[in-house]
């Protein structure tokens, strides 16, 4: 079965630390990806998605993610986080016409 | 616009009794999908509706079901609830539903069954 693996459940980082959440998806063929950002108390966000072309996506807030085939892989990195990063992360999946295989997340906190 | 609105915020049960949620999309969103959120399994997709017919269909059961009104307005409704339904309900919305469109996502219906 299709499936997502996010394998850091918790991260918790000092404000300007770089950060990197793993995502690994299982082979499909053709995949579009997706991450989503859940802030405390707020609804899931896009922060960014990769259909095709550069592999290196950039985002918003200064989020990027790279598509890695050979890896069935697609990082979120992000060189300085913030406080106000503080949330929940999802890497997610659309293989063809199916609908979006989301990870179980990860809940990065970002200490001051 | 307004964002996808789902109601009610809050619901508490108990096992056994039915619940009914439901999600009115961004307007001009036809594609209704529902998706369940638990701290062990992550978002789960549970189905999507388009013009008022189910077109997709995740891996629950079938006390899980929903149903889309012709203005788009979808609702979800689990019967004989059980402990392990206890989670955050989310809907999402898209004009088409094509997967590379931006989902527009509710803030929940957290459920609790107890």
């Amino acid at each position: 079965a299709q499936s997502v693996s996010q394998h850091n459940h918790h991260v918790i980082l000092s404000e300007a630390a770089s950060l990197e959440l793993g995502c690994n998806y299982s082979y499909g063929g053709t995949v579009n990806l997706f991450w989503y950002v859940q802030y405390p108390g707020q609804h899931l966000q896009l922060l960014l998605k990769y259909f095709s072309g550069d592999p290196l996506v950039k985002g918003i807030k200064g989020f990027e993610a790279e598509f890695i085939k050979s890896k069935f892989s697609f990082n979120l990195r992000k060189p300085s986080v913030q406080w106000s990063d503080t949330a929940e992360y999802f890497c997610a999946v659309g293989y063809n016409t199916d609908k979006l295989i989301f990870g179980t997340g990860t809940r990065l906190q970002v200490f001051p | 616009k307004a964002g996808v609105t789902q109601t009610p915020r809050y619901l508490i049960k108990t096992r056994g009794q039915q619940v009914t949620l439901s999600c009115s999309p961004i307007s001009g969103h036809r594609s209704v999908s529902w998706y369940q959120q638990t701290p062990g399994q992550g978002l789960q997709f549970l189905f999507e509706y388009f013009s008022e017919t189910q077109r997709n269909k995740g891996n629950f059961p079938g006390r899980f079901s929903g149903r889309q009104f012709s203005n788009s307005r979808s609702e979800m409704n689990v019967s004989t609830l059980e402990l392990g339904d206890s989670a955050l309900y989310l809907c999402a919305s898209s004009v088409t539903g094509a997967e590379d469109e931006k989902l527009f996502f509710g803030s929940g219906t957290q459920l609790s069954v107890l």
